[in-house]
């Protein structure tokens, strides 16, 4: 069974500090995907990561996946207030069963 | 390009009254996704489908909840009897799976917030 971890699950952060996301998940995948979510919304895609080594940056969040080690990461930069948000991880297993599981969230608050 | 379409957006009800969600995919995305997401929670797969056709519904809660694709487009979930906990909203998705790597890209509706009372 397909299982997707990610932590922490809370993070209070000043503005101005560097942090990362981690998304460790259970089997192999073909796909990785970030999503952010803001309080009543539904999910907008930030990311999707292909291939061993991807890496993808988009203003102040980049992604990067390790398949060997089922690990990705979501790394924020300098943060400031507007990236204040959900952000969850998902994994699909193309060719398999073609699910997208989800991982449980992190709870991104930043203080200014 | 239109995105996933989902209605209603909000519905309360009464526990044991019967609710149906609507969601019409992207056109040419041939696998549906139903979603649930309690408060706080991760999105839980509830049913898949690849066209018309049912891929994995083992999360589905089968005795309550109930979930059709007629003719491989748009898509039903009812919840029959409802129950207080199945308060949620309720995300629809889609992905074309072709053989372009762009074809993985999922895309999800506003959603249908429910509640029940």
């Amino acid at each position: 069974e397909l299982k997707v971890e990610q932590n922490p699950l809370f993070l209070s952060m000043q503005e101005g500090k560097n942090y990362t996301i981690y998304c460790n998940y259970s089997t192999t995948s073909d796909r990785l995907y970030w999503y952010r979510q803001d309080p009543g919304k539904s999910l907008e895609s930030l990311f999707v990561l292909l291939s061993n080594g991807a890496v993808k940056q988009e203003g102040r969040l980049m992604a990067s996946l390790d398949t060997k080690a089922r690990l990705s990461t979501l790394h924020i930069t300098a943060a400031v207030h507007d990236l204040s948000a959900t952000y969850f991880c998902a994994v699909l297993r193309r060719n398999r069963d073609d699910k997208i599981i989800f991982g449980k969230g992190t709870r991104l608050h930043i203080l200014p | 390009e239109a995105g996933v379409a989902q209605s209603p957006r909000y519905k309360i009800i009464e526990k044991r009254q019967s609710v149906a969600f609507w969601c019409n995919p992207i056109s040419g995305h041939a696998t549906l996704y139903w979603y649930q997401q309690i408060l706080g929670q991760g999105p839980k797969l509830l049913i898949q489908f690849q066209n018309n056709g049912v891929v994995d519904d083992s999360q589905l809660p089968k005795d309550r909840f109930s979930a059709e694709r007629l003719k491989g487009v748009d898509s039903t979930l009812k919840i029959q009897p409802a129950k207080l906990e199945d308060s949620a909203v309720y995300l629809c998705a889609s992905i074309k799976l072709g053989t372009l790597t762009s074809d993985t890209e999922a895309f999800f509706g506003q959603g249908t917030r429910l509640t029940v009372v």
